[in-house]
């Protein structure tokens, strides 16, 4: 039961290119999450989705598209990466709805030059 | 607009003292109050969680005080151990939603 994984742990880009992450659980989860965590800032939420096929707009949504393609995965995807994406990425799952423990994945550190 | 406010962003303590990390919303519709333990390189894990029909729960060393009318919660670290220096969240959430909203993280450093 490995939980969340995430792919890859450190990406760098150059501004302009882009990359998508990969976020994939094995607990039968309904809703997945991505967020971006900053110094100061706290976690930050970009996308979830609340169940297969939907997907919703968090804080910080812009420059960032996401996928549902199953209910086990959900990707992140950066069209044209900018340096103020430069942070660290996390996905997390739960059962679904806000009563429910978020399970987190290890995190991507991504860097755009 | 940060919906939870979290205080101190840092925090250094004498091991064997009391940790004290306090949180606040505004959102009345929040019902679920989580706090999630980070250590560097990880992601973070859930610590302890109180709704708001108890006033405090506690699990071994942490307990969470909650304060319904103030609208604010706390979590409470006794007898702090090194091995508890890590960055704290708190965050909320309501039953019938969706997302949960992060403070802004607090760093705990627990000296020998």
């Amino acid at each position: 039961n490995a939980g969340v994984t995430q792919t890859p742990k450190f990406q760098v880009l150059k501004t302009g290119q882009s990359m998508t992450l990969q976020c994939a659980q094995d607990m039968n989860h309904n809703s997945m999450y991505w967020y971006r965590q900053d110094p100061g800032m706290g976690l930050r939420l970009i996308y979830y989705s609340a169940s297969e096929g939907t997907t919703d707009k968090g804080e910080v949504p812009n420059g960032y598209n996401v996928s549902r393609l199953n209910k086990r995965e959900f990707s992140l995807r950066l069209e044209s990466a900018a340096p103020s994406q430069t942070s660290v990425y996390f996905c997390a799952s739960t059962w679904g709805g806000g009563y429910y423990e978020q399970y987190f994945g290890p995190g991507t550190r991504l860097t755009v030059t | 607009q940060q919906q939870v406010k979290q205080s101190p962003q840092s925090l250094i303590v004498q091991k064997g003292g009391i940790s004290i990390i306090n949180c606040a919303y505004e959102n009345t519709a929040f019902d679920y109050f989580p706090w999630y333990q980070q250590f560097p390189g990880k992601g973070p894990a859930l610590l302890i969680a109180i709704r708001p029909d108890v006033s405090e729960k506690k699990e071994g060393r942490f307990t969470i005080s909650f304060n319904k009318s103030a609208k604010q919660f706390s979590l409470h670290i006794m007898d702090s151990q090194p091995g508890d220096s890590a960055t704290y969240f708190c965050a909320a959430s309501s039953l019938t939603g969706n997302q949960f909203y992060f403070g802004t993280g607090t760093s705990l450093t627990v000296i020998p």
